[in-house]
């Protein structure tokens, strides 16, 4: 069975720290996709990114970036210079991909995270 | 092209009564999802479709829940009778078929139904 865990549940810290969200995931698929998204206090669940297994080349998108780690089964998010408009709820997602069968997303609990002025 | 759409985005009633949840996929999207979310549980799938037939429903708490796909466009989740227990947010997601499976093609979520239920 898929999993995702989410260890930390609540972080806050100061604008313009730096700051990483952990994501640990479990599967026995060997292929699989791992996904961000995050939930501001409006609500909704804003996509921010999607891995597959086999592509382990960390990525970044401006004060975001993403680390896989397949030999420690990790998924960890980093903010750079944290804004106040980055707090918000984030969760990680896990789903394997079975050709013809049943797949689903399972997300973790979700890291909130605030920032201060 | 406009996002997940659902409606309504708030809903107050009373135990025992009927709730309708509605919502429309992003055009294109064969794939629509029901989750729910509370502090308790977290986010958790109750169902999903697949060119507007149901293909895994083991997540519907008990048959107080029924959800139906009749087009491509729409969908409903009905509780009836609605319990205390079954307030939570309730998110539709869509997303458009990948060529080898469900699991690679990234959801988009709609804005949720935030559901209280006296």
């Amino acid at each position: 069975a898929q999993k995702v865990t989410q260890a930390q549940t609540e972080i806050s810290v100061v604008e313009k720290e730096d700051v990483t969200l952990d994501c640990v995931y479990e599967t026995r698929d060997t292929t699989y996709y791992l996904f961000w998204y995050k939930q501001p206090p409006s609500g909704e669940l804003v996509f921010l990114i999607r891995r597959n297994s086999f592509d382990e080349q960390n990525e970044i998108s401006g004060r975001y970036s993403w680390n896989f780690q397949k030999s420690t089964s990790s998924f960890n998010f980093t903010i750079t210079a944290s804004q106040v408009v980055d707090s918000a709820v984030y969760f990680c997602a896990l789903s394997e991909q079975r050709t013809g069968a049943n797949s689903k997303l399972t997300f973790g609990k979700g890291i909130t995270l605030s920032v201060r002025p | 092209d406009a996002g997940v759409i659902q409606s309504p985005r708030h809903e107050v009633t009373e135990m025992g009564q009927e709730v309708t949840l509605r919502c429309k996929p992003i055009s294109g999207h064969d794939y629509l999802f029901w989750y729910r979310q509370t502090m308790m549980r977290g986010l958790e799938l109750l169902i999903y479709f697949n060119n507007n037939v149901p293909i895994d429903d083991s997540g519907m708490p008990e048959d107080r829940f029924s959800a139906k796909m009749p087009n491509a466009s729409f969908s409903t989740l009905k509780i009836q009778p609605s319990e205390p227990r079954d307030s939570a947010v309730y998110f539709c997601a869509s997303h458009r078929g990948g060529l080898a499976g469900v699991g690679q093609e990234t959801q988009y979520f709609g804005p949720g139904t935030r559901l209280l239920v006296l």
